[in-house]
């Protein structure tokens, strides 16, 4: 079945870690995207990635880093320089197209849930 | 300025009834699409429905529709016969076509169904 998966489920980070949140799609799609979800909150964009080897940051990127080598993997760095870690962390993905909901959907994984301890 | 906003933090209903969400967005694109996601409390993220700028119709997916009037900027959710299972937080999202392919999210509406 065609989706997107995220490991692990829950994160447990010491304070001064750096901790790596996995996000693969097997959708063929061109852009993925990182999420951050706090409690009772929408969620803030983080980094974004439209062809890989690029990628552009979000409204939050700082303490944050990511790569994308393969179109198919966009994990997530959350390091230490990252002050309030502890969230929910959704991946997306997506293709390019700018009308229609076929081609401007962005499917979710099912999140990570990160907490500081 | 937000460019999404969700004025309801809460809003309950009864079994069967309809009940509307309400979103208003702001944009100088004239090329943008609105989505609207549920997220029940496991935390997944299920797309709903969709609607183009420039799509002369509502959208409709089963119970859900969305009424869009484009010159209030508003893009409001009707969810007709409200199931339990409908009791979730609700997001509505824009896609500005300018900026690229990122979703700019509202802070959501809790819906509460009893029976």
């Amino acid at each position: 079945d065609g989706g997107i998966t995220q490991s692990p489920k829950y994160l447990f980070r010491k304070e001064g870690q750096n901790v790596t949140l996995s996000c693969e799609q097997n959708l063929n799609h061109d852009a993925m995207y990182w999420y951050r979800q706090d409690p009772g909150q929408g969620l803030r964009l983080i980094y974004y990635s439209q062809i890989v080897n690029d990628f552009q940051k979000g409204d939050i990127a700082e303490g944050y880093s990511v790569s994308r080598e393969k179109k198919e993997s966009f994990p997530l760095t959350v390091t230490s320089a990252q002050k309030n870690p502890t969230a929910f962390y959704l991946c997306a993905s997506s293709g390019l197209g700018t009308s229609g909901r076929g081609s401007t959907e962005q499917f979710f994984g099912p999140g990570t849930r990160l907490t500081v301890l | 300025a937000q460019k999404i906003t969700q004025t309801q933090p809460g809003m309950f209903v009864q079994e069967k009834e309809a009940v509307t969400l309400d979103c208003t967005y702001d944009t100088s694109d004239p090329s943008y699409g609105l989505f609207w996601y549920k997220q029940p409390s496991s935390g997944e993220m299920i797309f709903l429905i969709y609607q183009g700028s420039y799509d002369q119709q509502n959208a409709t997916e089963g119970r859900y529709s969305l009424n869009f009037q484009k010159a209030r900027k508003s893009a409001n959710l009707v969810i007709s016969a409200s199931q339990l299972g409908d009791s979730a937080m609700y997001f509505c999202a824009m896609r500005e076509n300018q900026a690229g392919t990122a979703l700019i999210f509202g802070k959501g509406t809790t819906l509460s169904v009893s029976s």
